[in-house]
């Protein structure tokens, strides 16, 4: 059954510094997500990215943040000046077009450890 | 705005026993509402969902029932296996034409031999 890749599962990085999350959709899905779960808490919305520009994005998601999909497989997730609470588990979702009631496709996660 | 309201885990059961996470919601229009579980290690996985009040979601003996009356969808399971063990996240779709969840906090259960 086809999966949505993310790697690395688990990232610690240094406050201040910049983290990438990579994630792979499954190939014939058009719409993919990220989600995080900050422990003990709501998983929740940041971004969701349609035909190569971001369609929606949360209160969350400020210029700290930002996707791109470099190369039409991979869909990224950069975090710059990382902050302590930024420490998550952040999730990449995708959907293939039309079937949005048949449930997304989420990966396995990374846990983004800030110290 | 849209939200979902979870029962807070952890669950603890014995086998055999019968199972109840209790999910709530607060949407505008229709919304869509869905149980995902995540096995250790593993991403979210969709196990059922509900698209219309009075759909019953049903799956690997799961069931929950949207009910806009009480704006609920209470996942339940009558007899629980060790296997079940995973967090259950309640969530909705509040059916805009790109989609993106709303997610409850999630219930750790755990079933006991």
């Amino acid at each position: 059954e086809p999966e949505v890749t993310q790697t690395p599962s688990h990232q610690v990085t240094q406050m201040g510094q910049e983290v990438i999350l990579r994630c792979v959709p499954i190939s014939n899905h058009l719409y993919f997500y990220w989600y995080r779960q900050i422990l003990g808490q709501k998983v929740e919305f940041l971004v969701s990215f349609y035909n190569n520009e971001i369609s929606e994005k949360s209160e969350i998601f400020d210029d700290q943040f930002s996707v791109e999909r470099p190369d039409g497989s991979n869909f990224t997730l950069k975090i710059r000046s990382t902050k302590l609470e930024d420490s998550a588990m952040y999730f990449c979702a995708s959907l293939r077009a039309g079937r949005r009631n048949y449930g997304y496709t989420f990966g396995s996660g990374t846990r983004l450890t800030v110290v | 705005g849209d939200s979902v309201t979870q029962m807070e885990g952890p669950v603890t059961l014995s086998e055999e026993a019968f199972l109840t996470i209790n999910c709530t919601y607060t949407a505008t229009g229709y919304p869509s509402l869905f149980w995902y579980v995540q096995y250790p290690g593993e991403g979210l996985q969709l196990l059922l969902k509900a698209t219309k009040a009075d759909d019953k979601g049903s799956n690997k003996g799961f069931e929950a029932t949207y009910r806009k009356e009480t704006t609920s969808f209470h996942l339940e399971k009558g007899s629980v296996q060790v296997s079940d063990s995973a967090v259950y996240f309640c969530a909705l779709d509040r059916g805009s034409t790109l989609g993106r969840l709303y997610f409850g906090r999630g219930t750790q259960l755990t079933v006991w031999p």
